[in-house]
C-alpha cells in the first residue's frame, strides 16, 4: 500500500544551526503535502504545506522542498531555536475526487535543539 | 475563535464501557477527522466526515461509531472499551484539501 516515510526518527542539531527533515512518500498521485509540528502534550500544529504544482515555498525561518521526480520531501528550519524542539510529522493527501479525502501521515522526526 | 475544542482531556475506563469523544470546531469547516496517535505508529486516521450527514471509514475504524448531524460536531464514540483502544485521540477539521487543524487531544486509558 501507499505509505508516508520518514529517513531519519531523531536529529540534534545546536542552537543557531539550520535543520533538515526529510520524507519519502510512495503515492505518485499525492497532490498536497503539509509539515506539522508536535510539542510534548499538545495536538500537531500546522507549518507549512505544498501543492504538487511547486517544487518549493517559503514561510518565516521554513522552507519546504518537494522533489516529484525521488518523491522525496524535506523541511528546512534556519536558525534553529530551542522552542523549535519538537516532533515534525509529514502528511501527503491523495484525493481521489468526489468525497475521498485522506491524510496520510508519517511516524514523524524528533528534532531535539541543544543550546 | 476557538478552533478545535475536544472533551473531555483525560479518561479512564474499564473494559467493557462505552463512552463518546466530543469535538467541536467554530470555522465553519467542512471536513473534520479522528486519528489516534501512538508511541511509535504516528497518526493513524479512524473516521472522517466531508460534511454533515457524510462519514468514511479510515484507516483504524473497528470498535468506533462516528455521527456527523452539524457541520460544527463530530463525536467520537467508543462502543465496547478495549485495552488496545488506549491512545491519545486528537480531531481534526480543514477546508477540502486544506490544512488540518488539530485540537489539544484526549488521553484514554482503558483498564
Amino acid at each position: 500500500g501507499e505509505s508516508v516515510g520518514l529517513h531519519l526518527p531523531t536529529l540534534s542539531v545546536q542552537e543557531g544551526d539550520n535543520s533538515i527533515i526529510n520524507c519519502a512518500y510512495s503515492n505518485s498521485a499525492s497532490d498536497y503535502f503539509i509539515w506539522y509540528k508536535q510539542e510534548s502534550g499538545k495536538g500537531p500544529q500546522f507549518i507549512i504545506d505544498i501543492r504538487s504544482n511547486m517544487d518549493k515555498r517559503q514561510g518565516q525561518r521554513v522552507t519546504v522542498l518537494l522533489n516529484k521526480t525521488v518523491k522525496h520531501l524535506s523541511l528546512q528550519i534556519a536558525a534553529t531555536q530551542p522552542g523549535d524542539s519538537a516532533v515534525y510529522f509529514c502528511a501527503e493527501n491523495f484525493n481521489s475526487g468526489g468525497s475521498n479525502y485522506k491524510l496520510t501521515f508519517g511516524k514523524g522526526t524528533l528534532l531535539t535543539v541543544n543550546p | 475563535n476557538a478552533g478545535v475544542t475536544q472533551t473531555p482531556k483525560f479518561q479512564v475506563l474499564k473494559t467493557g464501557q462505552s463512552m463518546t469523544l466530543q469535538c467541536a470546531q467554530d470555522m465553519n469547516h467542512e471536513y473534520m477527522s479522528w486519528y489516534r496517535q501512538d508511541p511509535g505508529m504516528g497518526l493513524r486516521l479512524i473516521h472522517y466526515s466531508v460534511g454533515a450527514g457524510i462519514t468514511d471509514q479510515g484507516e483504524v475504524p473497528n470498535g468506533y461509531n462516528v455521527s456527523r448531524s452539524t457541520t460544527e460536531d463530530f463525536p467520537l464514540r467508543l462502543l465496547s472499551a478495549a485495552p488496545s483502544q488506549t491512545s491519545v485521540y486528537f480531531c481534526a477539521s480543514s477546508y477540502p484539501s486544506g490544512s488540518e487543524y488539530f485540537g489539544p487531544g484526549t488521553r484514554l486509558l482503558v483498564l
